[in-house]
């Protein structure tokens, strides 16, 4: 089983919409996540950190649910410039700052 | 005034050469490391320094030697380049300390992507 799965999409979107997907993780001690943006042929860029529960940054919403060792990551109000491929990334705490990241989930939004 | 930046962007090469990547960033971090993003794109890490001392050295065949000068640069030479070796190498830093000040953030240079013919 792979440590940080994503469903791969993609997820087409019309633009206004709202869209969820979620990330497993099988580390129960990780101490916290990160999601970060890939565009096409680009590097990969923060767009949130989850420490706790959960955070919020405008029109982004993480989730994390501890008991069911998921994480989730909600878009509202979607805009075309949404549309990437999402990495839900681990950090179990390991020495090095060694952080594994999922597969990616893509997001298509559509006008 | 780009953060981290690696060279080349691109690098195509035959079987059994060797080439390097070089890695540069100007954000003082302490921790910098080498990441390979396949064609399934995932990216896995193949090492971290931090301040010059190799921490992660990940199942990575010994055909490939990273190198920190500096706590500002990690180089990274491949040896005897196979096929497999095809790939965008992401170079990345990030500062350590507490989660919530923002440490452990990683930031990651453009890529280099190498193809081996």
């Amino acid at each position: 089983r792979k440590e940080v799965e994503q469903d791969p999409g993609p997820f087409n979107v019309p633009e206004g919409a709202t869209v969820a997907f979620n990330c497993t993780y099988s580390n129960s001690a990780s101490q916290s996540f990160f999601w970060y943006r890939q565009d096409c042929r680009k590097e990969p860029k923060l767009l949130m950190s989850v420490y706790s529960s959960g955070n919020e940054d405008g029109r982004f919403t993480a989730q994390l649910n501890r008991a069911s060792q998921y994480i989730s990551l909600l878009i509202r109000d979607s805009k075309l410039s949404d549309s990437a491929t999402y990495l839900c990334v681990e950090n179990t705490g390991a020495a090095g700052n060694k952080l594994t990241f999922g597969g990616g989930t893509r997001v298509l939004v559509k006008p | 005034d780009t953060a981290v930046s690696q060279t080349p962007k691109y690098l195509v090469t035959q079987m059994g050469n060797d080439k390097s990547i070089k890695c540069e960033q100007n954000l003082g971090h302490d921790t910098m490391y080498w990441y390979k993003q396949d064609s399934k794109k995932f990216l896995k890490i193949m090492f971290s320094y931090n301040n010059k001392e190799l921490i992660i050295n990940e199942t990575v065949p010994n055909r490939f030697s990273p190198k920190s000068p500096d706590k500002a640069h990690l180089n990274l030479h491949i040896n005897s380049l196979e096929l497999g070796d095809s790939a965008v190498y992401f170079c990345a830093s990030s500062q350590a300390g507490l989660l919530s000040s923002g440490a452990n953030v990683l930031t990651f240079g453009a890529g280099s992507r190498l193809t081996v013919l």
